[in-house]
């Protein structure tokens, strides 16, 4: 299995505060994404890196911000957290290889439950 | 754009065979099949990539339709550990590590 951690697995937080989700790897993989889940939707992307302090936005990223400092670490801060962001959140990672023919498959770590009241 | 996935559910007794669709608008470079059982992170099965290429699991096919942008996962001898939600991910371009565009999932349930 992937080294993948998610802190913390699970936060019930109230409306209006900040959280920062952590997402760390010890695969030493280049590409780290945070996606979120809700029942009928799948999983859609919050925002996604492709290095150190290189990120970029997803399809449901209002609200979200991302920052990654080190290769390792990829956090994910709502900056003031409402109740339609309760879900639950994966980080997934992948590696980065040079052909273009190149088999980009995601590893997901283990997700975390937030619960904003 | 969200790929779509038919069907939303399926029931299979054992031993049945199922096949799940994924469908896009876009030009497709590569579709990913993940599975997902309760409470659990998804789990990697397959990649299909434009030409032809493809990497996966042993007991699990599957197939990519170029010009029709579709793929279909092929669950042969269904086992219960086959239960769980299928997922298919799609990316129109070839760089590695380009985002995924994951569908909202199909739910198998296999009985004894």
């Amino acid at each position: 299995d992937a080294g993948i951690t998610q802190s913390p697995r699970h936060k019930v937080t109230e409306t209006g505060t900040p959280v920062t989700l952590r997402c760390h790897q010890t695969e030493n993989h280049r590409y780290m994404y945070w996606y979120r889940q809700d029942p009928g939707h799948g999983l859609r992307l919050i925002h996604y890196s492709y290095g150190v302090k290189d990120t970029d936005k997803g399809e449901v990223s209002d609200g979200y911000s991302v920052s990654r400092s080190k290769t390792e670490d990829f956090l994910l801060t709502l900056e003031s957290a409402t109740s339609s962001q309760t879900s639950v959140y994966f980080c997934a990672i992948s590696e980065s290889r040079l052909d273009l023919n190149s088999y980009n498959e995601q590893f997901f770590g283990p997700g975390t439950r937030l619960t904003v009241l | 754009q969200q790929p779509v996935q038919s069907p939303q559910a399926v029931i299979l007794r054992e031993g049945e065979d199922a096949v799940i669709n994924c469908s896009s608008s876009k030009a497709l470079y590569s579709v990913h099949w993940y599975r997902q059982k309760h409470g659990e992170a998804p789990v990697f099965l397959m990649i299909l990539l434009k030409g032809g290429e493809q990497k996966g699991h042993e007991k699990i096919s599957a197939s990519f339709n170029e010009k029709k942008q579709q793929s279909s996962l092929y669950l042969t001898a269904s086992q219960l550990s086959y239960s769980g939600t299928y997922f298919c991910g799609t990316s129109p371009v070839s760089n590695s590590g380009y985002a995924l565009n994951f569908g909202k999932g199909t739910s198998l349930l296999v009985t004894p």
